[in-house]
């Protein structure tokens, strides 16, 4: 059974990068059954996607996060990875990894990890 | 840029039906999914494809999308289904959410 778990600091200084790893256990991230996805909750807030990688290499960012944003994949690990750059407070959140389907099915996630809240703060 | 409209919440009384809306522009064209989230929990998707439920998912959860509106219904709702609901669809290679609806039972 696949499982998601999400690893990283949890505090990141203003201006520095973040950076955030999925593990994938219970199957292959080079499945083409899955795209892999970073969302994030602000404390007391909604849920934005921040971007979805396909195994392939094909990626799909935020526009609004898309200048500060890479995701990528490291297959000899079964991880993803996540990495915000130039953060600032408003970037303080809880960041889920997910799992998903392409667009055609209607790009929907249907398991997610636990999520790994991180503070930016000095 | 595309938006989805939630209205912030929405309140029902044990047994009765509980009904969540969802606003874009022709959303009815594209698939709408919808994810239940509870205090301290990571979301769980409770709808996919308009109308499907995952194994897993009481049969009291429904949807429906046509028009610019998908609608999460909850039939003979109950105090456990008291949470934070999302709907989510896709337009430009760009995954939307909607804001959230805060369901209350009373």
């Amino acid at each position: 059974q696949l499982q998601l778990q999400e690893s990283g600091p949890g505090l990141v200084k203003p201006s520095e990068t973040l950076s955030l790893t999925c593990t994938v256990s219970g199957g292959s991230i080079s499945s083409s059954a899955y795209y892999w996805g970073w969302i994030r909750q602000p404390p007391g807030k909604g849920l934005q996607w921040i971007g979805s990688m396909y195994f392939s290499g094909s990626t799909f960012y935020n526009p609004s996060l898309k200048s500060r944003v890479t995701i990528s994949v490291d297959t000899s690990k079964n991880q993803v990875s996540l990495k915000l750059n130039s953060v600032t407070a408003a970037d303080t959140a809880v960041y889920y990894c997910a799992s998903s389907t392409g667009p055609v099915a209607g790009w929907y996630f249907d398991l997610w990890g636990r999520g790994a809240l991180v503070t930016v703060s000095s | 840029s595309y938006e989805l409209t939630q209205p912030p919440s929405v309140s029902v009384s044990p047994g009765q039906t509980a009904s969540i809306t969802c606003s874009g522009d022709k959303l009815g064209n594209r698939y709408a999914c919808w994810y239940q989230q509870k205090p301290g929990q990571s979301p769980v998707l409770v709808i996919y494809q308009d109308n499907k439920r995952p194994s897993g998912i009481p049969e009291r959860f429904s949807g429906s999308n046509s028009g610019n509106t998908a609608t999460l219904t909850i039939s003979g709702t109950q105090a456990m289904d008291e949470a934070d609901y999302y709907c989510q669809a896709w337009d430009s290679r760009t995954v939307i959410f909607g804001g959230g609806t805060k369901l209350t039972v009373l």
